[in-house]
């Protein structure tokens, strides 16, 4: 199975500051990577697919990008909505694995 | 609108049975796999089984095997997961899932609500 590594588990920042969660997968993945904003109660939203394409509907500050085996999560500027968990969660073979989560808290 | 709506969740014994469906509506429901993924209390995400739009393929984590089963209706627009002999470990809300319709692509496009369910004597 893949296993999908993220971090940090949890950050601190400020509104307008530039965040970055990363994700590493324990064997290439190409670009088969997904990325997911949940807020406590809710169903996860998705932000990212194929590693850099935006999801319809997405703010432009979300952006992803990487390959292979590490990958990331920005946002440009830091919108009070935006702080929640963010998960990573590849799809190159069965099973489906997610990364552990970041929680992106008030500083 | 576009929407999935799981029921069926609850409270069920060890070694119990537990169905629960989701219901689709406002896209082609025949034209999408779909998706059951679960969160345990104060956990993760986990990845439970994938079903393919006609039925004929369906994917499974290992620790389900054999005790669950996912199916759909596409007359009715329903999907369905068959839980059995659970254990106090599938805890966890239960949520059904698009998956995006792009060839080779399995990201979770549109989720539903979610379902508890609970396992415990």
């Amino acid at each position: 199975d893949i296993q999908m590594t993220q971090s940090p588990s949890t950050l601190s920042a400020s509104v307008g500051d530039r965040v970055t969660i990363t994700c590493r997968a324990s064997q290439s993945i190409s670009s088969w990577l997904a990325w997911y904003q949940q807020k406590p109660g809710k169903a996860p939203k998705l932000l990212i697919y194929k590693a850099s394409n935006l999801e319809s509907g997405v703010p432009s500050r979300f952006s992803g990008s990487g390959s292979g085996t590490e990958f990331t999560l920005t946002i440009s500027s830091l919108q009070p909505d935006d702080f929640a968990t963010y998960y990573c969660q590849h799809y190159n073979s069965y099973p489906l694995t997610f990364g552990g989560g970041t929680k992106v808290e008030i500083k | 609108e576009v929407r999935l709506v799981e029921s069926g969740g609850g409270l069920v014994q060890p070694g119990g049975s537990l169905r629960f469906s989701c219901a689709a509506s406002g896209f082609t429901f025949s034209s999408y796999w779909m998706s059951w993924v679960r969160q345990a209390p104060g956990k993760g995400l986990e990845w439970v089984a994938n079903i393919k739009q006609d039925g004929s393929e369906k994917y499974y984590v290992d620790s389900v095997k054999g005790r669950f089963t996912i199916s759909r209706d596409n007359a009715k627009n329903s999907l369905y997961l068959q839980m059995n002999s659970l254990r106090a470990e599938d805890t966890a809300v239960y949520y059904c899932a698009r998956i995006i319709a792009a060839a080779g692509n399995y990201a979770f496009d549109m989720w539903g609500q979610g379902t508890m369910v609970t396992v415990s004597s």
